[in-house]
C-alpha cells in the first residue's frame, strides 16, 4: 500500500514564526502536492512538485514556499505564519497524472 | 479555468438506503478525468472511484457507481446499501488529461465537498 506520512497531526504556532510541514511518501512517486482544506472551500492547491528540486505554484501560493531536496520528501514552509494560515494542510503524492494518495493531514493553528 | 461544484453541503440518510451525491463541472477540455474522494472523520482522504471522460461506460466499484453525463458536465456518485462506515466528507475532483510528453504533474481541482452522514 502507498503510504504518505506527515510530520504532525496537530500544530500550534504563533504569528510571525517560521513553520515547516513535512511530508514523506514511500512509493517513489514523481509528483507531490500540498493543499489546504477549509470548510466550504474544499481543497485548494498551494504548490506541487514533479521532480526533485522542481516546483510549480498552485492556486494559492502566497505566503508559502516549498522544498524538495529528495524524491520522497516535500516540505511546505510558512516563512512568517499569520492567523489566516490557520487551516488543515494535506499532502499528496502520485506516480503520474492519475490518482493522488493523501496523507493524514496537519491541523495548523496560528495564534 | 476549470471549476467543480457540489451543491449539497450536507446529506443524511438511513443505513441501507441508497444515496446520490451530485457534482457538476465546467471545462472546455475534451479529455479529462473525474474522481470521487472520501474523507472519513479520521481525515485520511482516499479514492472512491475514477472515470475517464473518453469512456462512455459509467465506472463502478462495489456499492459505489457514478452517473457520468459528459454533455451535461455532470458526475454524480451513487452509494447503494449505505453503511455506517460511509459517513464522511465526499469530494468531487477534476483533472485535465495532459497530452504528449510534457514534464510535470497534473492538478486536481476539487469541489467544496458534501458531508454525508449515515444514520443507524
Amino acid at each position: 500500500d502507498v503510504k504518505v506520512t506527515q510530520s504532525s497531526r496537530y500544530l500550534v504556532k504563533r504569528t510571525g514564526e517560521k513553520v515547516f510541514l513535512e511530508c514523506v511518501q514511500d512509493m517513489d512517486h514523481e509528483n507531490m502536492f500540498w493543499y489546504r482544506q477549509d470548510p466550504g472551500l474544499g481543497l485548494r492547491l498551494i504548490y506541487f512538485s514533479y521532480d526533485v528540486k522542481m516546483k510549480e505554484k498552485g492556486d494559492i501560493p502566497e505566503g508559502y514556499s516549498v522544498s524538495r531536496e529528495k524524491k520522497e520528501r516535500f516540505s511546505l514552509i510558512l516563512e512568517s505564519a499569520s492567523t489566516n494560515q490557520t487551516s488543515m494542510y494535506l499532502c499528496a503524492s502520485s506516480p503520474g497524472y492519475h490518482t493522488q494518495y493523501f496523507g493524514p493531514g496537519t491541523r495548523l493553528t496560528v495564534l | 479555468a476549470q471549476t467543480v461544484t457540489q451543491s449539497q453541503p450536507e446529506m443524511s440518510v438511513q443505513e441501507a438506503e441508497t444515496v446520490t451525491l451530485s457534482c457538476t463541472y465546467d471545462t472546455s477540455e475534451n479529455n479529462y478525468y473525474l474522481f470521487w474522494y472520501k474523507q472519513p472523520p479520521s481525515r485520511q482522504m482516499i479514492l472512491v472511484i475514477r472515470q475517464e471522460a473518453y469512456k462512455q461506460q459509467n465506472a463502478t466499484e462495489n456499492r459505489f457507481s457514478v452517473n457520468f453525463q459528459k454533455a451535461a458536465k455532470s458526475f454524480s456518485l451513487k452509494i447503494s446499501d449505505s453503511q455506517l462506515g460511509d459517513t464522511a466528507m465526499y469530494f468531487c475532483a477534476f483533472m485535465k488529461q495532459r497530452s504528449g510528453i510534457i514534464q510535470g504533474a497534473q492538478k486536481l481541482v476539487f469541489g467544496q465537498g458534501t458531508r454525508l452522514t449515515i444514520n443507524p
